[in-house]
C-alpha cells in the first residue's frame, strides 16, 4: 500500500500568515488522485481539496492544492481563526485508500 | 445537504464483536451512485480506512482489517453498518461513517464520529 507521509507534524503560524503543509507518497499516486480534508474536534471531517488541485464545494480560495507524482501541497494563503485544525491528505488511486499522518496547524 | 450520523456503543470487552450504525439523511442510499464507507482514528494518530459499501451489498475491505470486518447495508432504514470482530485495545479509536463522491474514491461527506473504546 501507498505510505503518505505529512511534514511539518505541527505549523505555529499566526492569523493572517501563509501555511505550506506537505504530503510525500511513497510511491507514484495514480491521476492525481490525492485529497485533503480538515479536521477539528467533535466536527465532522471536512473536504477541501480532491484531485490534487480541485477545491471541493463550498472551500474559500485562499485553500490551494498542488503536486504530482509523489510530492503534494496544501497551500493556505492568509490564515483565518477558523481555519486551525489538523489536515490530512489521502490517496485515492491505488487501493486500500491510505491517509497520511496529519499536520497540525496551531496558533502562534 | 447530505448528513450522516454514527451510533453505537462506546465501549466493548476485548474478544467481543464492535457493532455500529450509521444513519444517512437528505438522500438515499439505494437511489446508488456512491458508495458508503467506514473510516476510524486512532487516539493521537492518523485516519484507516476501513471499506465500503454499495447500496447493493457489494462491498470491498481493507485488506489489513479483511479477516475482521463487516458491513452492511438496510436500505429500508437509509443505514449502513459496520460489525468489527474479535476485537483488542488497538481496535480503541473514533469511528467515521461518510459518503464517497460520486467522481472518485474519496469521501465528500463525513459524520461527527463516534468514539469506541475496548476494555475490560
Amino acid at each position: 500500500e501507498i505510505v503518505l507521509t505529512q511534514s511539518p507534524g505541527t505549523l505555529s503560524l499566526s492569523p493572517g500568515e501563509r501555511a505550506t503543509l506537505s504530503c510525500r507518497a511513497s510511491q507514484s499516486v495514480s491521476s492525481s488522485y490525492l485529497a485533503w480534508y480538515q479536521l477539528k474536534p467533535g466536527q465532522a471531517p471536512r473536504l477541501l481539496i480532491y484531485g490534487a488541485s480541485s477545491r471541493a464545494t463550498g472551500i474559500p480560495d485562499r485553500f490551494s492544492g498542488s503536486g504530482s507524482g509523489t510530492d503534494f501541497t496544501l497551500t493556505i494563503s492568509r490564515l483565518e481563526p477558523e481555519d486551525f485544525a489538523v489536515y490530512y491528505c489521502q490517496q485515492y488511486g491505488s487501493s486500500p485508500r491510505t491517509f497520511g499522518g496529519g499536520t497540525k496547524v496551531e496558533i502562534k | 445537504q447530505v448528513q450522516l450520523q454514527e451510533s453505537g456503543p462506546g465501549l466493548v470487552k476485548p474478544s467481543q464483536t464492535l457493532s455500529l450504525t450509521c444513519t444517512v439523511s437528505g438522500g438515499s442510499i439505494s437511489s446508488g451512485g456512491y458508495y458508503w464507507s467506514w473510516i476510524r482514528q486512532h487516539p493521537g494518530k492518523g485516519l484507516e480506512w476501513i471499506g465500503y459499501i454499495y447500496y447493493s451489498g457489494s462491498t470491498y475491505y481493507n485488506p489489513s482489517l479483511k479477516s475482521r470486518v463487516t458491513i452492511s447495508v438496510d436500505t429500508s432504514k437509509n443505514q449502513f453498518s459496520l460489525k468489527l470482530s474479535s476485537v483488542t485495545a488497538a481496535d480503541t479509536a473514533v469511528y467515521y461513517c461518510a459518503r464517497d463522491s460520486w467522481n472518485g474514491d474519496y469521501e465528500d461527506y463525513w459524520g461527527q464520529g463516534t468514539l469506541v473504546i475496548v476494555s475490560s
